[in-house]
């Protein structure tokens, strides 16, 4: 398995752009983790999706922010507009959750957004 | 809601040596994971080792293992003939079962540094 996948791995916009990042869970998983992580927040949960409707989107931070998983192998976040205080390393996961699964988060490799 | 608290921001030990770095949580919860992740500098999220809270065992993986302290609420990493791979970031993690976020509650990290 080619693990999670995330497009692209670095991103840098100007501030007032949209923004959109990608992510392919590993096959068979129901669940998916859209995370962001910065230096003085660390790594924060945004949202979350299973069997992929959205959970919890208490994390994501404002309105700017929308999240959408149109099908099991495929999701979304964006960001319009984006401002500089944006600029983070967004991370996907997915995992299997029901059952007697073992929980783990797959992370992929992140994509870097930088907001100038 | 729960709580993960990394006391050491930063550590550097010799090669070869062991070394145990700190986690706490804060929970109300009694079924509930516990991870430790680790993240070099290319960013990746690997997952190191992982306890089941039901589970009295400590969990080992080769060179790395836990020290579970369930009523003091404590889950350190062991890691034992440390090798210069293992300078990386270090997240411990914690995964509520049955709750209604699934997402992970990470700690800040700590910054572990093999030196030669």
């Amino acid at each position: 398995d080619a693990g999670v996948i995330q497009s692209p791995r670095h991103e840098v916009t100007e501030m007032g752009q949209e923004v959109t990042l990608r992510c392919k869970p590993i096959s068979g998983h129901n669940s998916l983790f859209w995370y962001r992580q910065t230096m003085m927040r660390g790594l924060e949960l945004l949202i979350y999706f299973n069997n992929n409707v959205p959970i919890d989107d208490s994390g994501m931070p404002e309105d700017r922010f929308s999240a959408k998983m149109p099908n099991a192998s495929f999701s979304t976040l964006k960001i319009q507009p984006s401002e500089p205080r944006d600029s983070a390393v967004y991370f996907c996961a997915s995992s299997f959750t029901g059952g007697t699964g073992d929980r783990e988060q797959y992370f992929g490799p992140g994509t870097r957004l930088t907001v100038t | 809601a729960q709580t993960v608290t990394q006391s050491q921001p930063e550590m550097s030990v010799q090669e070869a040596e062991t070394v145990t770095l700190s986690c706490t949580y804060d929970t109300s919860e009694n079924n509930y994971y516990l991870f430790w992740y680790k993240q070099p500098p290319s960013r990746q999220m690997i997952l190191v080792i992982r306890q089941e809270a039901y589970k009295q065992q400590n969990a080992t993986e080769n060179r790395f293992s836990v020290n579970f302290q369930k009523a003091a609420k404590s889950f350190s990493l062991k890691i034992s003939d440390s090798q210069l791979g293992d300078t990386a970031m270090y997240f411990c993690a914690f995964y509520e079962l049955g709750g209604g976020a699934d997402g992970l509650t990470f700690g800040k990290g700590t910054h572990l540094i093999i030196q030669p």
